[in-house]
């Protein structure tokens, strides 16, 4: 069966630089949820997409934007980056209200140096 | 606003002894609630999740979990622990928000196995 796709699955970006992760949900699943897992902690909601409108806001930094394609695909952007940054980015993807239970990505791991 | 408490932090148990994770939630209506497992580096995977009916849950992996509203808790349980099920546990409750439910996790709860 189809998963959630994220990319890349590693990526290093030194300190000010910009990184876009990307998160292809599964096929007819119309909401992507945007997490952030750092070292030892739990994931923590960032932001989240109904029909290609954000639906929610979590605790997600100014220098970071997303956004939901006409093809369901999200893009996390994260600008100036900081040291603080490096985690697990984890996308999930879900029918409207979610009652079906998520289904995550397996993560980019986001390491600034 | 919706929170989850996991009040262990680390568990430890024989293979082949039983297992129950404790959640406790905070929620202001009927919860959605779900047990996620993650093995180290890798993403998150779900072990079952209660919405709505019978209280006692199956999951994947011989793993059941019980939705005590009373308790407002929602404990996991396997009556016998594989090696193999070495791993972080996280207990999540789903909330409505506009067309989709945003999840809150626990801290997770990190359950050794030995042999």
């Amino acid at each position: 069966a189809a998963g959630v796709i994220q990319s890349p699955r590693h990526l290093i970006k030194e300190k000010r630089e910009t990184a876009t992760l990307k998160c292809y949900p599964i096929p007819r699943h119309d909401t992507v949820y945007w997490y952030q897992q750092g070292p030892g902690q739990d994931p923590q909601f960032l932001i989240s997409f109904y029909e290609k409108m954000q639906s929610d806001k979590g605790s997600i930094p100014d220098r970071f934007s997303a956004q939901q394609f006409s093809d369901y695909h999200s893009e996390l952007n994260m600008s100036s980056l900081e040291l603080g940054d490096s985690a697990l980015y984890f996308c999930a993807s879900s029918t409207g209200t979610g009652s079906y239970g998520y289904t995550f990505g397996s993560g980019t791991r986001l390491t600034v140096v | 606003a919706q929170s989850v408490t996991q009040p262990d932090i680390h568990i430890t148990v024989s293979e082949g002894a039983s297992l129950e994770l404790r959640c406790n939630y905070s929620y202001g209506a009927t919860p959605y609630l779900f047990w996620y497992v993650q093995s180290p580096g890798q993403g998150l995977q779900l072990l079952l999740k209660y919405f709505s009916g019978d209280t006692l849950v199956q999951g994947i992996k011989g793993f059941e979990a019980e939705f005590k509203r009373s308790q407002s808790s929602f404990n996991l349980r396997k009556p016998s622990v594989h090696w193999s099920d070495a791993a972080e546990y996280f207990c999540a409750v789903g909330a409505p928000t506009g067309g989709g439910n945003k999840l809150t996790f626990g801290t997770g709860t990190q359950l050794k196995v030995e042999l």
